[in-house]
């Protein structure tokens, strides 16, 4: 089936550290996305890009960078990870007239 | 931008209740309203979406209606089951642009 891959699905990394997620796609759609979920603060928008050549800042972007190497692949970096960046991170997608995002299976990211 | 308020933030029914939940949103330009089920430790999938073309659709035991003027979006489970345990996220957008989630329900039904 055509899907949403996150690589790693856990991380634990120290305060200062660089780390990248990954997220790549089957299902063909051009938009992808990058959400942050915390208790009691739902999905919040990162970073997402509508095609190869574009990137745009969500509503939390910083301390945050991101790539679009192709259109199945997008990258979340933390250039320098510090605590309050612990929390669960999905990647999603969605298709040029279609509303609805899959998610994937997310990445539970823990800083020290 | 975009700002959806979701309410409540919890709440717990009896097995067989009805369970609502509300959400409001800040943009009149929005146009399509998702609501999204996450099992614990899984990721959100779509349950029901509403376009404002429309003011009410259902699907089995849930419903979704709409109320443009006020700009408010709710989410109707009726009979509930023990799966039906959750947390529920309602979404905003203009056309296929990006969402804005509401902050998420944890429900919760007893059996």
């Amino acid at each position: 089936d055509a899907d949403v891959t996150q690589t790693p699905r856990n991380r634990i990394t120290k305060t200062g550290k660089r780390i990248m997620l990954e997220c790549s796609q089957t299902k063909g759609h051009d938009r992808m996305y990058w959400y942050r979920q915390d208790p009691g603060l739902g999905l919040r928008l990162i970073y997402y890009s509508f095609d190869v050549k574009d990137i745009n800042k969500g509503e939390i972007s910083d301390g945050y960078s991101v790539s679009r190497q192709a259109q199945a692949k997008f990258s979340l970096s933390l250039e320098s990870a510090i605590p309050n960046q612990t929390a669960l991170y999905f990647c999603a997608t969605s298709g040029l007239g279609q509303g609805e995002a899959f998610f994937g299976q997310g990445t539970r990211l823990t800083v020290v | 931008g975009e700002n959806v308020e979701q309410h409540p933030s919890t709440l717990s029914v009896q097995e067989g209740d009805s369970a609502v939940i509300k959400c409001t949103y800040s943009d009149s330009a929005s146009n399509y309203f998702p609501w999204y089920k996450q099992e614990l430790g899984k990721r959100p999938q779509l349950i029901i979406d509403i376009r404002s073309n429309v003011g009410e659709k259902k699907d089995q035991r849930i419903a979704v209606t709409l109320n443009k003027t006020a700009k408010h979006f709710s989410l109707h489970i009726t009979e509930t089951q023990p799966e039906d345990s959750a947390v529920y996220f309602c979404a905003a957008s203009i056309g296929d642009s990006r969402l804005t989630f509401g902050e998420g329900t944890q429900l919760t039904v007893n059996p």
